[in-house]
């Protein structure tokens, strides 16, 4: 079964700061999702990573894909509170069948 | 924007009740997907259906668990004899080929 892990679980992080989430999974995928989900809320997908070497930016967020390394990023570019939110990264098998990491809650404090 | 549409939002029920969850996925897809996430814990794969069978389930969907698409719109999930443990939220998702999904907004069910 593939496995995706993701770190770290909980992130505090202040206002203006930099950070980067990590997603790491276990066999050969040339694909990989990134979501955001607010509590109680659904899934809104933030990134599409279709190949090797893919990096995509959304604001203060840019998430990037190595598919040799089995490693996902999103980095974090001056956080603002807006930003708190729980991001999962997941990861397709041959079938379409998405595997989820654990996700990262992730708070910024003023 | 198309949306993946749930109802209800939520739903209580007692153990050992039938509940059926409905979805409306967006109209020119053809693959649809339920997931479930227990509260406070990652996203899970429970099936996947195309042209009108069930391509992949997981060892989450077991008997007790079932998939129709009655009317051509609709996508349902039943779930036969709840228990305690199936209290979670359920997502529907559909996409038009083999990429990435739209999600509906979720039916909490609450099993008590």
């Amino acid at each position: 079964e593939l496995k995706v892990e993701q770190n770290p679980l909980f992130l505090s992080m202040q206002e203006g700061k930099n950070y980067t989430i990590y997603c790491n999974y276990s066999t050969t995928s040339d694909r990989l999702y990134w979501y955001r989900q607010d509590p109680g809320k659904s899934l809104e997908s933030l990134f599409v990573l279709l190949s090797n070497g893919a990096v995509k930016q959304e604001g203060r967020l840019m998430a990037s894909l190595d598919t040799k390394a089995r490693l996902s990023t999103l980095h974090i570019t001056a956080a603002v509170h807006d930003l708190s939110a729980t991001y999962f990264c997941a990861v397709p098998n041959t079938g379409n069948q998405f595997y989820f990491g654990t996700g990262t809650s992730l708070t910024v404090i003023p | 924007e198309p949306e993946v549409t749930q109802t209800p939002s939520h739903q209580v029920t007692q153990m050992g009740q039938e509940v059926i969850l409905r979805c409306v996925p967006i109209s020119n897809h053809l693959y649809f997907y339920w997931y479930r996430q227990i509260l406070g814990q990652k996203v899970e794969f429970l099936v996947s259906f195309y042209n009108n069978e069930i391509s992949e389930k997981s060892e989450i969907f077991d008997d007790q668990f079932s998939v129709e698409r009655p009317d051509g719109s609709n996508f349902t999930l039943k779930i036969r004899s709840t228990k305690l443990e199936d209290s979670a939220m359920y997502f529907c998702a559909s996409s038009a080929q083999t990429l990435g999904y739209t999600f509906g907004s979720g039916t909490r069910l609450t099993v008590v």
